[in-house]
């Protein structure tokens, strides 16, 4: 099972947005609403995000938000704050072959 | 709130068995609805879904096809824990692992990670 395919860099100033994409193919995002986000911070456990393709934890800021078409998914900050500035990885159920992860998208905060 | 506390030795030998433990406080490791995993993290690298265990009635079992011949992840009910077993290690099984939780959708609950090097 190979890896979803993300940008390895996105960034933006504070207050703007910021969309990470998610390449997956027809065998996990395109079949399962089964995609999560999640941010990590250097030395930190990895966060949830956004899972469900667009549903957001409880204590998780509204300027997160997820969708997905076809086989791509995508994460959305809107309102840009310097301590969203962090790794992103997205996942996606595969089925039989369990749940994979991105390849990782690190956003920098202008 | 669920908590995860993993336990286990830092370094292990190549060929050998790397063992890892989480223990669960605040839900049970036979939850309805609930799924525990384990991933991984290699030095500078991206996350790895290794696998996981969870009970519908009966106790189930995924793995990651890159591992798959040698993992075994064990719930255990008395101790409310579940384990990590993966089989003849070797210096590109270094990675930081975590023990994770899933009530709903997603990885809601992770434990602290811990490093683990392979190296004799």
């Amino acid at each position: 099972q190979s890896a979803l395919t993300q940008p390895p860099s996105a960034s933006g100033s504070p207050g703007q947005s910021v969309t990470i994409s998610c390449t997956g193919t027809s065998r996990d995002i395109g079949t399962y609403n089964y995609v999560s986000w999640y941010q990590q911070h250097p030395g930190k456990a990895p966060k949830l995000m956004i899972y469900e393709v667009s549903k957001r934890p409880s204590g998780v800021p509204n300027r997160f938000s997820g969708s997905k078409s076809g086989n791509t998914a995508s994460l959305t900050v809107s309102g840009l704050q310097t301590e969203d500035g962090a790794d992103y990885y997205c996942s996606s159920y595969t089925g039989s072959n369990g749940f994979v992860f991105g390849t990782g998208t690190k956003v920098t905060v202008l | 709130q669920v908590q995860l506390q993993q336990t286990g030795p830092g370094l292990v030998k190549p060929s050998q068995t790397l063992s890892l433990t989480c223990a669960i406080s605040g839900d049970s490791v036979s939850s309805a609805g609930a799924a525990w995993h384990w991933i991984r993290q290699p030095p500078s690298g991206g996350l790895e879904w290794l696998g996981r265990t969870y009970y519908r009635s009966k106790w189930y079992n995924e793995y990651a096809v890159s591992v798959q011949s040698r993992i075994t992840v064990n719930p255990d009910t008395s101790k409310n824990h579940f384990s990590l077993q993966l089989d003849s290690v070797t210096p590109e099984d270094t990675a930081v692992y975590y023990c994770t939780g899933e009530s709903g959708g997603g990885l809601d609950f992770w434990g602290q990670g811990a490093l683990v090097t392979v190296s004799s």
